[in-house]
């Protein structure tokens, strides 16, 4: 059965720390891995996307990693602003176009000050 | 500005009176699909269409209907609403991906947040 399972489920820091998110995949056919992150009540933005060749990936504070080996992936967010309280959510899609996502349950990121 | 707009943003309705929740894209994307999201659940694809006329079943569909007569444009139909199709809703659309690019991206509308009572 095809599965994204992230963690940890929620996540508090404090302003200006860093933090990793975890992403595990048990997906077939594997295409590529994104990263969302998704404001309360707005839609999911893209932060990067990923195919099995690429192992890493930057969008300013933000940089996600990929063990196409290990089937893992991660986000780690540098200096955290509160505008990075967030749902982040992985998504693993099993082709180029995109119509078959599979997505994690995200990870809900509290930053305060 | 390219985007995907949704309407209405919220609803509050009844058991059985159909409605529609439109969708609309301006960025000329072939690709289009339903979503709902529901907590402890996440993100779950309703339907999906690869361009006009051509729409397909995802992993919920049950419920819902969706047609694809214009390109920008992909409706959500419910045709007699039930309690446990309150959800909130998002639509998406892609493109191809650029040439020898192996990924399209997809960008998502804000959001319907729908109340069957």
């Amino acid at each position: 059965k095809n599965q994204v399972e992230q963690s940890p489920q929620s996540l508090i820091i404090l302003e200006g720390k860093n933090c990793t998110l975890q992403c595990n995949y048990t997906v077939s056919p594997f295409s590529n891995l994104r990263w969302y992150k998704q404001d309360t009540g707005r839609g999911p933005v893209s932060l990067t996307i990923m195919t099995f060749s690429e192992n890493t990936k930057s969008n300013g504070r933000y940089t996600a990693t990929l063990d196409a080996d290990t089937k893992q992936s991660s986000l780690h967010i540098t200096a955290s602003q509160l505008s990075d309280s967030a749902s982040y959510i992985c998504v693993v899609s099993l082709n180029q176009a995109g119509t078959a996502l599979i997505f994690g349950k995200g990870t809900t990121l509290s930053v305060s000050s | 500005e390219a985007q995907v707009t949704q309407n209405p943003r919220y609803l509050i309705t009844v058991t059985g009176k159909k409605l529609t929740v439109t969708c609309s894209q301006n960025m000329n994307h072939e690709y289009m699909s339903w979503y709902r999201q529901d907590p402890g659940l996440g993100l779950r694809q309703i339907y999906y269409s690869m361009n006009v006329e051509v729409t397909d079943k995802g992993d919920v569909p049950e419920g819902y209907k969706v047609s694809r007569k214009e390109k920008r444009n992909f409706p959500l139909i419910l045709e007699s609403p039930s309690p446990n199709q309150t959800s909130l809703y998002f639509c998406a659309s892609s493109s191809p991906g650029l040439a020898g690019s192996s990924y399209n991206e997809q960008f998502f509308g804000p959001g319907t947040r729908l109340t069957v009572l």
